[in-house]
Parts: C-alpha cells; structure tokens; sequence
C-alpha cells in the first residue's frame, strides 16, 4: 500500500494568497484527520472526517480554513487568504477503525511570506 | 479533562545508553495508548500500542511500552539506544473506537550522544 499520500510537499506563498493542500487516505480507511504542527503550539487537530462527513472542526482556528472530503479518496484543506502566521507543517493522518491507529503522511510543509 | 503530558521537551541520552520517555494521561474511559516517532521532516510513524492485556507492550525498533494505570502512565524505554533513534516521540491516547480522534502530547525530543 502507498500510505497516505499528500501534495505538495512543499508550498511556499505570499500573505493573501489561497492555499490549498491535498490528501488520499489509505484506501479502504474511513476516518481521516488534518492536523498543524508548530513548534510553538506542538501537533494540533484540526478538523477530522467519519466515511467523508465533517465530525469535529472545532480545531480550525478560523474561517480563512476549510476542509472538504467530497469523496473516500480525497481530501483538501483551503486557506484563502494566507498569513505568515498559517506557516506550519500541515498532516493529514486516516484509520480504518482498528484501535483508531492513525496512518500519517509525510505533511505539506507551508511558508507563508 | 482529556490530555497527554510528556514532562521532558528535550533528552539526551548516550548511545548504547538505557532510554525511558515519560507519559502521563488523564482520560475518562479505558485509554488506548500509541507511541508514535517523527525523524526530521517526517511523518509520524507508529512505534507501539496499547489496547488491553499485558501491560508491557513491544513495538518496532526493540522499543517497548508499559501501562501503569494506577500512575496514569505509559512510558517508553529502550534498553541500549542507537543514534538513529534520534529524533521527537509523541505519546497519544484515543477511546479506541472507530472514527474517534488522539490526544497527542506536546512531544519530547531525543538527542543522542556519541
């Protein structure tokens, strides 16, 4: 199996500008989970999906963010606009329910200018 | 309220050295308990879990784990460390049910000295 596959890799914006990060969940895996990751505020759960519906989103630190999972496939988190202080590293993570063990990708990491 | 402590930010341990990172929990219903490890710019790879049963558990990389539940601990320990074990250990506790979410701690980060 691929793992959780993310794109970009890599994302480097200026202020104003939309964002938006992808992700494909192991397949099969019905659970899926967008996390941020900062030095100052360590690894936080953004906002996480149960067979493509939005359960809890109360991590999405403010409307700039959305996330959509129109299919069990794929998901996407939008930014829209971009601050410098959006600079993170973004993961998306998906379980199959099993213990709720969390499969993590290799993250999207963003700079915002 | 639910959460995950790990009370060391940063450790140093020298290689071939004994390691034991600490967890504490707080969490209503019986835990499930991961450790996860990030190397530099990785994701988060599974090292270990506890679900139920023996309360010492063994992961991959020759770490392993034990549940204390009367200390609301799940420490990791590594009998001799290499320095490929370098690198941030999360703690997470979950209802283990399908479709719920992790506590993840705040991390501590693994030196290792030569």
């Amino acid at each position: 199996d691929a793992g959780v596959i993310q794109s970009p890799r890599h994302e480097v914006t200026e202020m104003g500008q939309e964002v938006t990060l992808r992700c494909k969940p192991i397949s099969g895996h019905n659970s899926l989970f967008w996390y941020r990751q900062t030095m100052m505020r360590g690894l936080e759960l953004l906002i996480y999906f149960n067979n493509n519906v939005p359960i809890d989103d109360s991590g999405m630190p403010e409307d700039r963010f959305s996330a959509k999972m129109p299919n069990a496939s794929f998901s996407t988190l939008k930014i829209q606009p971009s601050e410098p202080r959006d600079s993170a590293v973004y993961f998306c993570a998906s379980s199959d329910g099993q213990g709720a063990q969390q499969f993590f990708g290799p993250g999207t990491r963003l700079t915002v200018l | 309220a639910q959460s995950v402590t790990q009370p060391d930010i940063h450790i140093t341990v020298s290689e071939g050295a004994s390691l034991e990172l600490r967890c504490n929990y707080s969490y209503g219903a019986t835990p499930y308990l991961f450790w996860y490890v990030q190397s530099p710019g990785q994701g988060l790879q599974l090292l270990l879990k506890y679900f139920s049963g023996d309360t010492l558990v063994q992961g991959i990389k020759g770490f392993e784990a034990e549940f204390k539940r009367s200390q609301s601990s799940f420490n990791l320990r590594k009998p001799s460390v290499h320095w490929s074990d370098a690198a941030e250990y999360f703690c997470a506790v979950g209802a283990g049910q399908a479709g719920t979410a992790l506590i993840f701690g705040k991390g501590t980060t693994l030196s290792v000295s030569s």
